[in-house]
């Protein structure tokens, strides 16, 4: 059973581009939620998707930053027009049942460089 | 808001001597208390966790404890060894299925 899938793994951007980053989850999960490390930093939640919905986008930035979880195929974090201060490394997560303790798997994470 | 405060940011032990890290709380309500451990470049990895209803948990030489009173839990690492060294997060659940992290703390395990 693979675990939780995201890539790129490194992503490069000059400023103004738009950076896409894929996550699956892992098998049986359908809940996915998305963090952001800054460096030297904890994870800061960003959102919390279910197939089709998003349930908690409390932690996105209002403005340039969206997340979708299709009904198939992998969540993506879409972030319009970066910004140096979009640099950071975006992770992950995937759980199989809400409203319970269930464990988060993190995935390995992208690294957006923002030039 | 929600916060969960880490100490220390930075931990260096000897090699086979233990190694306490420290965190509080400020909901109340938060029932799930994970510690997950980070290797450079790789995602964050649960090693332990602790439900509310549980005061103390061990696992080998891992164990956390949880005062609900206080709003503090740590994590105890005995006996530690070179491929401890990582950065640590504790996190507290509240409402919903969100988790709030703590800023980290890099252990260092010195030969």
């Amino acid at each position: 059973n693979a675990g939780v899938m995201q890539n790129p793994r490194h992503l490069v951007r000059r400023r103004g581009q738009e950076a896409r980053l894929r996550c699956s989850p892992m098998k049986g999960h359908s809940h996915v939620y998305w963090y952001r490390q800054l460096p030297e930093e904890g994870l800061k939640f960003m959102v919390y998707l279910q197939k089709e919905n998003i349930i908690d986008e409390s932690g996105m930035p209002k403005e340039r930053f969206s997340a979708e979880f299709p009904k198939e195929g992998p969540s993506i974090l879409r972030i319009q027009q970066v910004v140096r201060g979009d640099s950071a490394a975006y992770f992950c997560a995937s759980s199989p049942v809400s409203g319970s303790v269930n464990e988060q798997f993190f995935g390995p994470g992208t690294r957006l460089t923002v030039l | 808001g929600e916060n969960v405060e880490q100490h220390p940011s930075t931990l260096s032990v000897q090699e086979g001597d233990s190694a306490v890290i420290k965190c509080t709380y400020s909901d109340s309500a938060s029932n799930y208390f994970p510690w997950y451990k980070q290797e450079l470049g790789k995602g964050p990895q649960l090693i332990i966790d602790i439900r509310s209803n549980v005061g103390e948990k061990k696992d080998q030489r891992i164990a956390v404890t949880l005062n609900k009173t206080a709003k503090h839990f740590s994590l105890h690492i005995t006996e530690t060894q070179p491929e401890d060294s990582a950065v640590y997060f504790c996190a507290a659940r509240i409402r919903d299925d969100k988790i709030i992290f703590g800023k980290g703390t890099r252990l260092h395990i010195l030969p």
